[in-house]
């Protein structure tokens, strides 16, 4: 596609569920980010990835949160036992290459607004 | 671990204006500084960045500027339009500290309103 998609958009999640979310980066960018968005807040890192390696998983607020991108393309955001601090926009963003190698502009999917009730 | 503050947090003006985002950072290695726009149920659109070997940047009706030793940054739009109107974000990356792949930290977030 013409730019990174997510789904889904919206996600309810009654307190306990596990939820998965996904995106698609834009075909043939290196680098993808997973970011957490509160309303009201700027957006917040939470884990990167150059291919399928995990490089920095330093925002990641707990270990309820998981994220993998197993063939170094589409990645999903897997939060486990789901509390109501887990409501939130979470943004995808990825870039042709890491900016070390000269990459620069990260796009940004539409996010996916998740819900805990 | 980087700090960037922005203000205001609300900014309204008239069709025509001029508008000003001010944002400060605490890490002298950021290196890049990225201006976002959201608008509602949207991702944040790049619509300019600068580095730090620049001091101002400009694209049509958008300008940035940047002074290193003040460690801020400041958004200009001129000739404001009604669909200007939205949630502006600053934000600065850094080589330093493994982060070279740019990650982002951001600011609070204007809302941008434009009165016709």
């Amino acid at each position: 596609g013409a730019g990174v998609s997510q789904s889904p958009r919206y996600k309810v999640a009654k307190r306990g569920q596990d939820v998965a979310l996904r995106c698609d980066p834009i075909s043939g960018h290196v680098s993808l980010f997973w970011y957490q968005q509160a309303l009201g807040q700027g957006p917040e890192f939470l884990t990167y990835f150059q291919n399928e390696a995990q490089l920095d998983k330093s925002g990641l607020p707990s270990d309820r949160f998981f994220a993998e991108r197993p063939e170094g393309s589409v990645s999903t955001l897997k939060i486990q036992r789901t509390q109501q601090e887990d409501s939130a926009v979470y943004l995808c963003a990825s870039s042709f290459l890491p900016r070390d190698l000269g990459g620069t502009e990260a796009f940004f999917g539409q996010g996916t607004r998740l819900t805990v009730v | 671990g980087e700090n960037v503050e922005q203000h205001p947090s609300t900014l309204s003006v008239q069709e025509g204006d001029s508008a000003v985002i001010k944002c400060t950072y605490s890490d002298s290695a950021s290196n890049y500084f990225p201006w976002y726009k959201q608008e509602l149920g949207k991702g944040p659109q790049l619509i300019i960045d600068i580095r730090s070997n620049v001091g101002e940047k400009k694209d049509q009706r958008i300008a940035v500027t940047l002074n290193k030793t003040a460690k801020h940054f400041s958004l200009h739009i001129t000739e404001t339009q009604p669909e200007d109107s939205a949630v502006y974000f600053c934000a600065a990356s850094t080589h330093a500290g493994g982060t070279s792949y740019g990650k982002l930290t951001f600011g609070q977030g204007t809302i941008l309103t434009v009165h016709p």
